[in-house]
């Protein structure tokens, strides 16, 4: 089973507004990494977060990352058009060598 | 530095069929990654190489197989193709491929087979 869950699974904003997207897991992990893909092409790495930081950031994204309530947030500030594509959260488990990711959350950036 | 590499892009096979599918990783790094990508399933690990060997394995029949070679380029296999196996097929290279902290996995563009 999939080890993340992201909500919400599709999302549609207005073009200059703050995306959320939030993902949940279930077991221990190393770091979490969030990824962006458009329309069926390869993943395209955002942000990697271990799992002793609570919050990073790069240029317009915002990540936490709450190991108790296993659960991580991407934050996409004044949107554009160009960041509409479907991103995913991946776990990198303890002692594991892949990733699991969540089923992603569509975003799509309305002009 | 150049990213990582797959071919063919896209590919049509029947069902039956068997194909092999290519990644060259990121110059320097000697950990290569599969994952397959469906609609129904999402994104799902295949295999793990590390050092032409493989490491970890996701839950996958054993039609799909695969390799890596001393330059660190990966191929995948599947064998007797079923209408099921098709699929985005992703490869993923990192630099050790440690179960370390900060370990990025970068993906290729994929590989579309589409199994008729």
């Amino acid at each position: 089973s999939q080890q993340g869950e992201e909500d919400p699974q599709a999302l549609s904003i207005q073009e200059g507004e703050n995306a959320t997207m939030n993902c949940s897991y279930k077991t221990s992990i190393n770091n979490l990494q969030w990824y962006r893909q458009n329309s069926g092409r390869g993943l395209v790495h955002l942000i990697l977060i271990r799992s002793n930081e609570r919050e990073k950031h790069s240029g317009r994204l915002r990540v936490t990352l709450d190991t108790s309530k296993k659960s991580s947030s991407l934050l996409i500030t004044a949107s554009r058009a160009a960041d509409t594509a479907s991103y995913f959260c991946a776990t990198k488990l303890r002692g594991a060598q892949k990733l699991v990711f969540g089923q992603g959350t569509r975003l799509t950036i309305n002009p | 530095k150049a990213g990582v590499t797959q071919t063919p892009r896209y590919l049509i096979k029947t069902r039956g069929q068997q194909v092999t599918l290519s990644c060259s990783p990121i110059s320097g790094h000697r950990s290569v990654s599969w994952y397959q990508q469906t609609p129904g399933q999402g994104l799902q690990f295949l295999f793990e190489y590390f050092s032409e060997t493989q490491r970890n394995k996701g839950n996958f029949p054993g039609r799909f197989s695969g390799r890596q070679f001393s330059n660190s380029r990966s191929e995948m296999n599947v064998s007797t193709l079923e209408l099921g196996d098709s699929a985005l097929y992703l490869c993923a290279s990192s630099l050790s491929g440690r179960a370390g902290l900060t370990d990025t996995q970068y993906f290729g563009p994929g590989t579309r087979l589409t199994v008729l």
